[in-house]
């Protein structure tokens, strides 16, 4: 059974933190992808990843970092949290994507930041 | 701005009602993907259509690629309960690895 998991279910955090948000794959995708989801926007990416130690940015990449020091994990970094940046986050693993191949999700976090 | 928008946003029906879900953009998607989120899960995989005019049936689900593959349709007949959730459109371009999803429509179907 495939799976993408997430480290936290739910996390809550203060202003100015560096938060870290962690997903590991055991299906050996080259591509791994951070998405936050808020109502009515849908999934917006923040970025992704094609292989190990490589990024690019997605459609909203401002405050937020990443890494991919090996191929089944891929995490999201939080700088310096802000308010703004409370929300569903989903990670999301698949191979060759661009060619209308599967999206695995892992389950959410949901992150708040107070 | 969002290249896949939705429509509608939200939608409460009852049991054994029809309904049609709405995927539009102005941009052609060499593939569109949709998906259904349940509450506190990520995205499950619904179906994939890849060719323009392309119909998908899913058991009640009957799914559509338009003919210029700029939309997508997903019609559902006779909805259960066990249909609610958050349906997500996703599309390609074929220029990179990533995906594009939709603004979301929120089902419930009440028993």
């Amino acid at each position: 059974d495939v799976k993408v998991t997430q480290s936290s279910r739910y996390l809550v955090k203060r202003t100015g933190e560096k938060v870290f948000l962690e997903c590991v794959q055991d299906m050996d995708h080259e591509n791994m992808f951070w998405y936050r989801q808020d109502p009515g926007l849908g999934l917006r990416l923040i970025y992704f990843s094609y292989d190990v130690k490589m990024k690019e940015k997605g459609d909203i990449p401002e405050g937020y970092s990443v890494s991919r020091e090996k191929k089944e994990r891929f995490s999201l970094i939080l700088e310096s949290a802000s308010t703004n940046q409370t929300s569903m986050y989903l990670c999301a693993s698949g191979g060759g994507l661009g060619r209308g191949t599967e999206a695995f999700f892992g389950q959410g976090t949901r992150l708040t930041v107070v | 701005t969002q290249l896949l928008e939705q429509s509608p946003q939200f939608l409460s029906i009852q049991e054994g009602e029809n309904l049609t879900v709405y995927c539009n953009s102005s941009s052609v998607f060499s593939s569109l993907q949709w998906y259904r989120q349940e509450p506190g899960e990520g995205p499950v995989l619904l179906v994939t259509v890849v060719t323009g005019g392309e119909v998908k049936k899913l058991k009640r689900l009957t799914f559509q690629f338009g003919d210029a593959r700029k939309d997508s349709s997903l019609h559902i007949t006779a909805a259960q309960p066990g249909d609610t959730g958050l349906y997500l459109c996703a599309g390609d371009q074929n220029t990179g690895n990533q995906f594009y999803f939709g603004t979301g429509t929120s089902l419930t179907v009440i028993p």
